[in-house]
């Protein structure tokens, strides 16, 4: 088992690209999450997906960020345009249902200058 | 809606025991623990549930205090490989929704010498 596999590791952008970041989870795990973690905030839940479907997103920023699933094996969280205070390491986790605990990618460091 | 974590920061010698404390405003369904070294992803520890026990893992185990909304992490005989930051995650099931998702503490900074 490969764990959850996130890309890019590292992302440099300047202000203003678009980003997208990528997430497989590990197979037969229903819930995907996206979180991002900063000094400030600490780890904060972006969205999260149940069988490919959203079921809270009042994490999101605003309307910048933006996620989908189109499948069981793969999700993407994209931000457009990219804002310096964006600048954070993203994680995204997989757990097979409520009451397991999460597998975390090891996570995408994202700085936009 | 977030946990609180105390203490803040933690520093041990090896061999010395420490307990990491995380308290909620809201009813909790289940308490998580993960573990973060610099840099890397946080690594799942325990999951304590309502109306579960109390769970071990090697040295470390967790206690779940229902009517108090609180859950402590006991670090005994600590061992290097124990320093990072400890991060309780809380599960809130409110009218049947929000299943799964949990709500992450500030952390606590565990640091062990020799």
């Amino acid at each position: 088992d490969a764990g959850v596999i996130q890309s890019p590791r590292h992302e440099v952008t300047e202000m203003g690209q678009e980003v997208t970041l990528r997430c497989k989870p590990i197979s037969g795990h229903d819930y995907l999450f996206w979180y991002r973690q900063t000094m400030m905030r600490g780890l904060e839940l972006l969205i999260y997906f149940n069988n490919n479907v959203p079921i809270d997103d009042s994490g999101m920023p605003e309307d910048r960020f933006s996620a989908k699933m189109p499948n069981a094996s793969f999700s993407t969280l994209k931000i457009q345009p990219s804002e310096p205070r964006d600048s954070a390491v993203y994680f995204c986790a997989s757990s097979p249902v409520p009451g397991y605990g999460y597998t975390f990618g090891s996570g995408t460091r994202l700085t936009v200058v | 809606q977030q946990p609180v974590q105390s203490p803040q920061a933690v520093i041990l010698r090896e061999g010395e025991d420490a307990v990491i404390n995380c308290s909620s405003s809201k009813a909790l369904y289940s308490v998580h623990w993960y573990r973060q070294k610099h840099g890397e992803a946080p690594v799942f520890l325990m999951i304590l549930l309502k109306g579960g026990e109390q769970k071990g893992h090697e040295k470390i185990s967790a206690s779940f205090n229902e009517k108090k909304q609180q859950s402590s992490l006991y670090l005994t005989a600590s061992q290097l490989s124990y320093s990072g930051t400890y991060f309780c995650g809380t599960e809130i099931r409110a009218g049947g929704t929000s299943y799964g998702k949990l709500t992450f503490g500030q952390g606590t900074i565990l640091t062990v010498h020799p």
